[in-house]
């Protein structure tokens, strides 16, 4: 099953910052904090991960809460090419990261 | 560098018959993971492969079934097809230092009639 709890979707307006929320208060020490997104019929994409720190990479930020319980991922300026399914998973590090585990996501709509 | 790449992108099979999809990896990658996904299950983790051997395997039946070749080529195989098995089937690569991320190809849309 997977680890975090996702709003089943959001709209931004294009231009302003997307915010996406995650929940995964059961994560443990050494897991870290993925994301992914998915256009309609493609494969998904990899955006950003972290273990604690929050991370900035030129598609987006991720902020992780002191506890990491939760996290968000910001794409500070949308546009309609974000449009996608948002896919928050919690998995191991890079010594074994070939099983994810996919919730539902999060649909988000960019509308002009 | 080339992503990762899938043939075929459609297929097309009746019930009962198998099936195999190939997934050339990213160069370097030596990780191939797969994983199916329906309208209904959303994307599920079938089985991951590492240097030939299997290291995780999801909740599907035996039907399902794969290996990894030398050159870190994948291909999966579902025996016996049945109506559900359609799904859209995807390939990932990763490299233990890429950092954790896997780099998905564009799938197999498979449909079982």
């Amino acid at each position: 099953d997977a680890k975090t709890t996702q709003p089943t979707s959001m709209d931004c307006a294009e231009g302003r910052a997307a915010n996406l929320p995650c929940n995964h208060s059961t994560i443990s020490g050494n897991e870290y904090v993925y994301w992914y997104r998915q256009i309609h019929s493609q494969g998904p994409q990899y955006i950003i991960h972290g273990l604690k720190n929050n991370e900035t990479n030129e598609m987006a930020s991720l902020i992780i809460t002191e506890d990491r319980k939760s996290s968000t991922l910001i794409l500070p300026h949308a546009t309609l090419r974000d449009t996608a399914v948002y896919y928050c998973i919690v998995g191991p590090g890079s010594s074994n990261t070939g099983k994810l585990i996919f919730g539902q996501g999060t649909t988000l709509q960019v509308k002009p | 560098k080339a992503g990762v790449t899938q043939t075929p992108r459609y297929l097309i099979k009746t019930r009962g018959q198998q099936v195999t999809l190939s997934c050339s990896p990213i160069s370097g990658h030596r990780s191939v993971s797969w994983y199916q996904q329906t309208p209904g299950q959303g994307l599920q983790f079938l089985f991951e492969y590492f240097s030939e051997t299997q290291r995780n395997k999801g909740n599907f039946p035996g039907r399902f079934s794969g290996r990894q070749f030398s050159n870190s080529r994948s291909e999966m195989n579902v025996s016996t097809l049945e109506l559900g098995d359609s799904a859209l089937y995807l390939c990932a690569s990763s490299s233990r230092t890429s950092g954790g991320e896997q780099f998905f190809g564009p799938g197999t849309r498979l449909t079982v009639l």
